[in-house]
């Protein structure tokens, strides 16, 4: 069975980092393109950040570029997001999820449940 | 950014009746080259994560009950859920994937039994 679980979040002062990691299972994970979308408090959905299979191309949302870096562990089945210079309106569930397919350009197939980050003083 | 706007944001339908939710992005997502619409929709129920329902406008995962249906070109798309059941309550996302720089969502829409 496809599963992505998602670990890190926490509550962290503004300012402060996080990392959050995302393992995979149950499908070849280095084929796969990836991506973190966040959801705040009562709202949408919001995209923020995208790696490819190979982990050698990262794409940013301009709210998160220059603070936040996505990685990947293709032998660790595993998924980062370091996140510095948190915000109080970085406070989200942050989903990783999977692209349908290798590229850069499908719909998201799967999900992880998604781990809550609090950014608060 | 391509901008990604739903209507109406929230919906009541009576069980069994038919539920229509639109979805409007500020530029034509339909690909020239491979007549391909790049869009997509998802459910998410309340302390889940979202679920993908339909790609390419149209083309309907795996599992996803035939009354989810997905219509549209260019700019403009529907969801059509063509018999309301109780387990469809839920929020419904449209998606750009056209612009991978950023990926967009629309506002959702809440839909509820009436």
């Amino acid at each position: 069975e496809v599963h992505l679980v998602e670990s890190g979040g926490a509550l962290v002062q503004p300012g402060g980092s996080l990392r959050l990691s995302c393992v995979a299972s149950g499908f070849t994970f280095s084929n796969s393109g990836m991506h973190w979308v966040r959801q705040g408090p009562g709202k949408g959905l919001l995209w923020v950040s995208g790696i490819n299979g190979d982990g050698s191309s990262t794409k940013y949302a301009d709210s998160v570029k220059g603070r936040f870096t996505m990685s990947r562990d293709n032998a660790e089945n595993t998924l980062y997001l370091q996140m510095n210079s948190l915000r109080v309106d970085d406070t989200a569930v942050y989903y990783c999820t999977r692209v349908h397919t290798n590229t850069w350009y499908d719909g998201f197939d799967i999900w992880g449940q998604g781990t809550i980050v609090t950014v608060s003083s | 950014d391509i901008v990604m706007t739903q209507s109406p944001d929230s919906l009541a339908v009576s069980l069994g009746e038919r539920a229509t939710i639109n979805c409007k992005s500020s530029q034509s997502l339909l690909y020239s080259s491979n007549n391909k619409n790049y869009l997509a929709w998802y459910q998410q129920k309340p302390g889940q994560p979202p679920k993908l329902l339909i790609s390419w406008a149209s083309t309907r995962e795996s599992g996803v009950p035939d009354r989810f249906s997905g219509s549209g070109s260019g700019r403009d798309f529907t969801l059509t859920i063509s018999s309301l059941q109780a387990e469809d309550v839920a929020v419904y996302y449209c998606q750009q994937y056209f612009s991978s720089s950023p990926y967009t969502f629309g506002q959702g829409t809440k839909l509820e039994i009436k």
